[in-house]
């Protein structure tokens, strides 16, 4: 079926520099998506989202950019810090009603 | 924001029984109540979603017999676990959507990890 997915499971990234995380989407008729961050053993936490309306959106340290073309998605956080350091799921929602698919996830670890 | 209580936040039971989960939504008036289950390592799954005063709709594959979902007012869902055996435990995570939020937007519970002895 449609689903959401993740190419990387784990990114290990250097504290100060950029990280670089990957979604992709199949379903065509999705037209907004968020970006979440998840801690160990707390539920999701909203950063940032776009529409697909747009192709680039930008927050505090986030940026997420959206490629319709290909179905992807993907979020880059500036500077790393270790309080970063989490699971990262994107997260589509159709036109068509207000559920959300979670993709995969990608744990992201950052060494001081 | 918006602020999504769960309760308990952690329960540990044994297979066979009942068990309760509650969701607040603080300080809105929560229109429809989503209730996801995440396992060990792997995503979000949603199981239902519910709207006040009405049934809650299932995802394919989820039994809604042994997976009861309440929504009898704008700020509390429940979720119970009827029966439980070890392969029901997993992290359960409610989210809540008002009736006056920027479509889409859910805000999230923090969780209730259920263990199944």
């Amino acid at each position: 079926g449609e689903s959401v997915g993740l190419h990387l499971p784990t990114l290990s990234v250097q504290e100060g520099d950029n990280s670089i995380i990957n979604c992709a989407y199949s379903n065509s008729a999705s037209d907004y998506f968020i970006w979440y961050k998840q801690e160990s053993g707390k539920g999701p936490q909203f950063i940032i989202d776009i529409r697909s309306n747009m192709d680039k959106r930008q927050g505090q340290r986030v940026t997420v950019l959206l490629n319709k073309t290909v179905k992807h998605l993907s979020l880059q956080i500036a500077a790393t810090q270790p309080g970063d350091s989490a699971v990262y799921f994107c997260a589509e929602n159709r036109a068509a009603g207000n559920k959300l698919t979670f993709g995969g996830g990608t744990r992201v670890l950052v060494k001081p | 924001g918006a602020v999504v209580s769960q309760h308990p936040s952690w329960v540990i039971c044994k297979s066979g029984t009942s068990v309760k989960i509650e969701c607040r939504s603080l300080d809105f008036q929560a229109t429809t109540m989503f209730w996801y289950r995440q396992f060990p390592k792997q995503s979000l799954m949603l199981m239902a979603t519910s709207n006040e005063g009405s049934k809650a709709t299932y995802e394919q594959g989820v039994e809604k017999d042994k997976f009861l979902i309440n929504h009898a007012s704008l700020t509390l869902s429940t979720l119970t676990v009827t029966s439980a055996h070890p392969e029901d435990s997993s992290f359960y995570i409610c989210s809540a959507a008002g009736e006056l939020a920027v479509r889409n937007e859910q805000f999230f519970g923090p969780g209730t990890r259920l263990t199944v002895l």
